[in-house]
């Protein structure tokens, strides 16, 4: 079963725009990470946050954790067409298994 | 610095036959994971190997097995293909010695494997 679920499923944006994802999960977690997937092709890592984190920037990227509320966001700023894909929360707990949510499908129109 | 690797790209099989899918890790990682994904899906974790030793397991049946060898490369073998097994199997490596990234999982492309 998987135990982070993205919200929204899809999400579609202006070029320029910001884009914010959500991710929510089920029991305590050591860290969560975010990853990104082109067109069903591997997982690229883009964030990790630990549980003791509240807040994480990364460039363009900013991960915010609530462990009490357990969630997760992830905002995009000024997005451009090749931000285009799949973007997954994922929690894990040392260097055990990563349990995936279901995704977030963005497109960034030009 | 290479990194995850994995092999073959793309496979076709039919129901019953069996698969081996194959992964390098990135260069200095001792550990390797192993997820399948559905279309539409998330990935789901199968197994994990360290010191060539399974490690951890998810809810997959005895079908799907592993191994690793010592250089910690690592094969995923699949017998009684069924239909369902149709997915991309991605290989993910870390490392628990150096604990490089605070437990980063960097994955490889993926084996895009379809079963007729």
């Amino acid at each position: 079963s998987q135990q982070g679920e993205e919200d929204p499923q899809a999400l579609s944006i202006q070029e320029g725009e910001n884009a914010t994802m959500n991710c929510s999960y089920k029991t305590s977690i050591n860290n969560l990470q975010w990853y990104r997937q082109n067109s069903g092709r591997g997982l690229v890592h883009l964030i990790l946050i630990r549980s003791n984190e509240r807040e994480k920037h990364s460039g363009r990227l900013r991960v915010t954790l609530d462990t009490s509320k357990k969630s997760s966001s992830l905002l995009i700023t000024a997005s451009r067409a090749a931000d285009t894909a799949s973007y997954f929360c994922a929690t894990g707990y040392g260097s055990e298994k990563l349990v995936f949510g279901k995704g977030t499908k963005l497109t960034v129109n030009p | 610095d290479a990194g995850v690797t994995q092999s073959p790209t793309h496979l076709i099989k039919t129901r019953g036959q069996q698969v081996t899918l194959r992964c390098s890790p990135k260069s200095g990682h001792d550990t390797v994971s192993w997820y399948q994904q559905a279309l539409g899906q998330g990935p789901q974790f199968i197994f994990q190997y360290y010191e060539e030793e399974e490690r951890q397991r998810g809810n997959f049946p005895d079908r799907f097995s592993g191994h690793q060898f010592p250089n910690y490369s690592s094969e995923l073998n699949v017998n009684a293909l069924l239909l369902g097994d149709s997915a991309l199997y991605l290989c993910a490596s870390s490392s628990i010695v150096k604990r490089e990234g605070v437990d980063t999982q960097y994955f490889g492309p993926g084996t895009r494997l379809t079963v007729l």
